[in-house]
């Protein structure tokens, strides 16, 4: 079985330029998250979907980050435009059911890097 | 929400066994202890989860205090491989996301 796979693994951009972070999740899997750690911080919550659904996106920073997930299957995330404080790692995991006892399985990240 | 409390870092002798503490004295009845790794360049990674329960699976043990305000991963022979930062991460029937603190950072001694 695949894993969650996450593309490009690294991007490198001048600010304010825009970035779109792809996302594949497990297949079969409706719960899709993405997380992201800047630069000397923990690793941070952005949004959760089920299925194509925002069911909680209290994690985006600022109405520059936009993620969809037409369809269902694969997400993104489109930083639109970079700042360069967006610097850092962007996680994607997924899950076949939401709740306290399930397992997320991650990515591997984007490494982005605004300049 | 609770918040855990980790060492910043450990070490320990390949093929020895390794004990990571996790503090959680604020944690409530409906938390789960979910305990995740990652490795060098990788993403997290699931290790383990309990409630109340000691639990143990192929990569590794949890122990949880009688009180539950801590508990210990217990890696029973750590290999190289096994050098990560180690996450103590609580969960309620409220949260889906995982609230990742500063971790513990393994280091294994060949």
């Amino acid at each position: 079985e695949a894993g969650v796979t996450q593309f490009p693994s690294h991007s490198v951009i001048e600010k304010g330029q825009t970035v779109t972070l792809r996302c594949d999740p497990i297949s079969g899997h409706d719960n899709l998250y993405w997380y992201r750690r800047v630069m000397g911080k923990e690793i941070k919550f952005l949004l959760h979907f089920v299925k194509e659904s925002k069911q909680d996106e209290s994690g985006m920073p600022n109405n520059r980050f936009l993620a969809e997930r037409t369809g269902g299957t694969y997400s993104t995330l489109k930083v639109q435009p970079a700042e360069l404080e967006d610097s850092g790692v962007y996680f994607c995991a997924s899950s076949k059911i939401a709740g306290s006892q399930e397992t997320q399985y991650f990515g591997p990240g984007t490494r982005l890097l605004v300049l | 929400d609770a918040k855990t409390t980790q060492p910043n870092s450990m070490e320990s002798n390949e093929e020895e066994p390794v004990h990571l503490p996790c503090n959680h004295s604020t944690i409530s009845g409906t938390d789960y202890i979910h305990w995740y790794r990652q490795l060098p360049s990788q993403g997290p990674e699931y290790v383990i989860h309990g409630l109340t329960s000691n639990v143990n699976n192929r990569m590794a043990s949890l122990a949880i205090a009688e009180d539950r305000k801590s508990s210990t991963l217990i890696l029973h022979r750590a290999t190289l491989r096994d050098a990560a930062v180690y996450y103590c991460i609580l969960r309620d029937y409220n949260n889906n996301d995982m609230r990742f603190g500063a971790g513990t950072r393994l280091t294994v001694k060949p």
